[in-house]
């Protein structure tokens, strides 16, 4: 596509629930970002994928927070057992084969767990 | 491990002024930087970057920044600010040997008519 697509924009759920949030790159960009923004804070990494190699999980804050990608199209993350201190914007970026150019980023996902 | 500092929260300036956002880094190796913009309720957009070459690096919508590597510096500036250059800016940085991008926590910039 155009552009790197995100859903849902906005998703509301109760604390314990599960919750998928799905990004679908740029056609052809071989490299997926995840980060976390939370409300006044900077972007925090979560985890990059980058072809069929393993993905660099470092970033994930805890075994609640999982993601997958299937070859080099979309890429589902996925918490269990939300708490209300998952509440956050979720970005999803992607980048070519060249990242000097920066990523591209999606509009987010506003999570709320209430 | 690499780092970005944004030392202001926020900026205030007034329309026509010039206008400074401060980025300091610290990075093993050659740094490669980046300059990002959100405007509300949008992701974020591209503004400019610094791989090699000039120091001086001109981006989108009149924007500059300067790379600065004693003092480990890399920050945004316009000659003449507007009201729609009212957003938050976030630095970036990464190591030439690695992908990922280390944000810093942002700068609110708000230009008053």
């Amino acid at each position: 596509g155009a552009g790197v697509s995100q859903s849902p924009s906005n998703k509301v759920t109760e604390k314990g629930k599960d919750v998928e949030l799905r990004c679908d790159p740029i056609s052809g960009h071989t490299a997926l970002y995840w980060y976390r923004q939370r409300l006044g804070q900077g972007l925090e990494f979560l985890i990059y994928f980058q072809g069929n190699s393993a993905p660099d999980k470092s970033g994930l804050p805890s075994d609640r927070f999982s993601a997958e990608r299937t070859g080099e199209s979309v890429s589902t993350l996925t918490i269990q057992r939300t708490q209300q201190e998952d509440s956050a914007v979720y970005l999803c970026a992607s980048s070519g084969r060249d990242s000097n150019y920066g990523y591209t980023f999606g509009s987010g996902t506003r999570l709320t767990v209430v | 491990a690499q780092s970005v500092a944004q030392p202001e929260d926020q900026v205030n300036v007034a329309e026509g002024n010039p206008l400074t956002v401060k980025c300091t880094y610290s990075v093993s190796g050659n740094p490669y930087l980046f300059w990002y913009v959100q405007y509300p309720n949008r992701g974020l957009q591209f503004l400019l970057k610094y791989i090699t070459g000039d120091n001086l690096v001109k981006g989108s919508y009149g924007f500059e920044a300067e790379f600065n590597k004693s003092q480990t510096s890399f920050h945004l500036k316009k000659p003449s600010a507007l009201v729609s250059d009212s957003a938050l800016y976030f630095c970036a940085v990464r190591p030439g040997s690695a992908r990922q991008l280390t944000f810093g926590s942002g700068t609110q910039l708000t230009v008053l008519p």
